[in-house]
């Protein structure tokens, strides 16, 4: 099946670093993808929809300028997190859209293994 | 408003034993998809299950069936024969429109915890 690469797995930086996740898909093109936050035992939250070529849309509340979205090719994107504070301390997630459920015409997404930030 | 509820934060269950896995939705559109995510404590989502709001029958995937009640706005998780691998938490999420663009709307979850 197909597969979406996240790296880091981790990352552990200082109060008012940046630090860059990598999103990947591997096998398949990615015109769009979407970026999740997940607090410890809670749900996801749709942060933004990432498209190939053109600016990201955010949710309502998720300030652009301090989660930065690149979706430069077919096959990555990038979240950004800009000078980041303890408070952007989380686990985040992207997804890309697969293939199809076999008999169902729809479209699953597939998820990348995550990105657990921790700010100092 | 778009809106996914689970109303079980936890869910107890033996091995073998069959559990069911509560999810109510909202939505004015017609057509929507409705999906099962697994995430262990690794923190992977893993898809289980998809229903189309369309689709006549109740999806079964293995250990995994749907059961769909369109006019109740429910789609809730049946597991078979529980496992102790089973043990993680579940999300149902929703598509609106099931447009493949479209980004996917969460419940809050449930923990399932799966003894021997």
């Amino acid at each position: 099946g197909a597969v979406v690469s996240q790296h880091p797995s981790r990352v552990i930086c200082k109060s008012g670093t940046s630090v860059k996740i990598e999103c990947r898909s591997l096998d398949f093109q990615a015109t769009t993808m979407f970026w999740y936050r997940q607090f410890p035992k809670q749900s996801l939250m749709l942060m933004a929809t990432s498209n190939e070529g053109s600016k990201a849309t955010y949710e309502q509340g998720v300030e652009k300028d301090k989660f930065l979205i690149n979706h430069a090719s077919l096959t990555l994107s990038t979240l950004t997190v800009t000078s980041a504070h303890p408070e952007d301390s989380s686990f985040y997630i992207c997804s890309a859209r697969d293939g199809l459920v076999p008999g169902s015409g729809a479209n699953v997404l597939t998820f990348g293994a995550g990105s657990r930030l921790t700010v100092l | 408003a778009q809106k996914i509820t689970q109303t079980q934060p936890g869910m107890f269950v033996q091995e073998k034993e069959a559990v069911t896995l509560d999810c109510t939705y909202d939505t004015s559109d017609p057509s929507y998809g409705l999906f099962w995510y697994k995430q262990p404590s690794s923190g992977e989502m893993i898809f289980l299950i998809y229903q189309g709001s369309y689709d006549q029958q109740n999806a079964t995937e293995g250990r995994y069936s749907l059961n769909f009640q369109k006019a109740r706005k429910s789609a809730n998780l049946v597991i078979s024969a529980s496992q102790l691998g089973d043990s993680a938490m579940y999300f149902c999420a929703m598509r609106p429109s099931n447009q493949a663009g479209t980004a996917l709307i969460f419940g809050k979850g449930t923990t399932l915890s799966v003894s021997s």
